[in-house]
């Protein structure tokens, strides 16, 4: 088995500021992402990397940048928080992109006051 | 308007009960998958079918998919306590390759 760690678990920031949400896996697995998710509501896609360099942007891209520095490490930036934003950003792994099952991390979950 | 959404946005059952969960998508797709996610915690995967799979099962749970009124369902049977958290399905869309999740069904099971 593996284990998706996030750093931090909580992250409290100020308007404007930029922040950085790390996230290892030890799967070995090819495929990383970050999803955010507000409350009551599903996942949505931020960005994923298919391999060790690759960026790939999704639905909910604009106002983060990513790095996949290491295979076993993909960081999710914000680039200018927003005021009163709430929502918990999640990062999973898969073997592969398609058709494979997702193993997620506990989240980060981030306030901005 | 989403490609994937669950059918109820709150559940909720007695210990031993049974219960159905129902997604509906807008897309051809080449795999759907049901994820739990309990309280705190990151979701997990419960069952994968794939299109030209009817059924799938995974001890209690048991997954359908019917992709002529593209919709799938999964059912819980003798549900516990442990069962209480939210449900999402998760579609592979043949034209993005990418995940979609639905906003969820809230399943709470009482004792």
């Amino acid at each position: 088995g593996g284990i998706i760690t996030q750093t931090p678990k909580f992250l409290i920031g100020q308007e404007g500021q930029k922040l950085t949400l790390k996230c290892q896996q030890n799967f070995n697995h090819d495929t990383m992402y970050w999803y955010r998710q507000d409350s009551g509501k599903g996942l949505r896609l931020i960005y994923y990397s298919i391999t060790e360099n690759d960026l790939q942007k999704g639905d909910l891209s604009e106002g983060y940048d990513a790095s996949r520095e290491k295979k076993s490490s993909f960081s999710l930036t914000v680039t200018s928080a927003q005021k009163n934003e709430m929502a918990v950003f999640l990062c999973a792994s898969s073997i592969a992109q398609d058709e494979d099952t997702q193993y997620f991390g506990p989240g980060t979950r981030l306030l901005v006051l | 308007s989403q490609l994937a959404e669950e059918n109820s946005w709150a559940l909720s059952v007695h210990e031993g009960e049974s219960v159905t969960v129902n997604c509906s998508y807008k897309t051809s797709i080449t795999a759907l998958q049901w994820y739990r996610q309990k309280s705190g915690k990151g979701p997990a995967q419960l069952i994968l079918i794939r299109s030209n799979e009817r059924e799938k099962r995974n001890g209690r749970l048991r997954a359908t998919l019917d992709t002529s009124s593209q919709s799938s369902s999964l059912s819980i049977t003798a549900t516990r306590c442990e069962d209480t958290a939210v449900y999402f399905c998760a579609t592979d869309s043949t034209n993005t390759g990418k995940l979609t999740f639905g906003d969820g069904t809230v399943l709470t099971v009482k004792p």
